[in-house]
């Protein structure tokens, strides 16, 4: 199947901010998603946007959405060593139901 | 609330035998999906089912894998004969109206 591309690692210095990119398949897609896992963990949601919006800000989280593009973006302000986790974007795509669509991951590391 | 609440948290297994993982949704909720995460494919959907019934089992890999849902607050996912290629994290989710999904800490299978 089509694949949801992010980068696979980010290193960044505690306080300054991060940025994780996405690049997902279906441009009819409803919702897109950005979930974190810790070591040992399920996936958290941490913030969704609605394909009718371009951007949403949630206290240090921004989300930026380019739908022309089909790219999306999370910005954490700020950053924190406890940040540090892989970060997942996902899609639900018009055609799936509730199931969502995840891209591999991104490992952000976060040094003091 | 408890979350979604999967079983083994770790399974170790030769090849060959059969493995049964099982997961409790969150209740309430009528979505329940199954995905497997490995490193090389990242979080793949097996399986979901809608009020019990499989909707997209399209992503379960081959007729080795079985998934049933007998009742709103249970499901299994079995393999049969398992296989070294197996070995992974598989995660429940569950999911209400919202499409948010919640997922469980993980069940880990190692087959040797």
């Amino acid at each position: 199947g089509e694949d949801v591309e992010q980068s696979l690692f980010l290193s960044v210095r505690e306080g300054d901010s991060s940025v994780i990119n996405c690049t997902y398949t279906d441009s009819s897609s409803t919702y897109l998603y950005w979930y974190k896992q810790e070591p040992g963990a399920g996936l958290q949601l941490l913030t969704y946007i609605f394909s009718n919006m371009d951007m949403k800000q949630d206290q240090r989280l921004t989300v930026l959405l380019n739908k022309k593009d089909k790219h999306l973006s999370l910005r954490i302000a700020d950053t924190q060593t406890g940040d540090s986790a892989i970060y997942f974007c996902a899609e639900r795509r018009s055609n799936s139901g509730y199931a969502l669509n995840f891209g591999k991951g991104t490992s952000l590391l976060v040094t003091p | 609330d408890a979350g979604v609440i999967q079983s083994p948290r770790h399974e170790v297994t030769e090849m060959g035998q059969e493995v049964t993982l099982r997961c409790k949704p969150i209740s309430g909720h009528n979505s329940l999906f199954w995905y497997r995460q490995t490193m090389m494919r990242g979080l793949e959907l097996l399986i979901y089912f809608n009020n019990n019934v499989p909707i997209d089992d399209s992503g379960m890999p081959e007729d080795r894998f079985s998934a049933k849902m007998p009742n709103a607050s249970f499901s299994t996912l079995k393999i049969q004969p398992s296989e070294p290629r197996d070995s992974a994290v598989y995660f429940c989710a569950s999911s209400h109206l919202t499409g948010e999904l919640f997922f469980g800490e993980g069940s880990r299978l190692t087959v040797l």
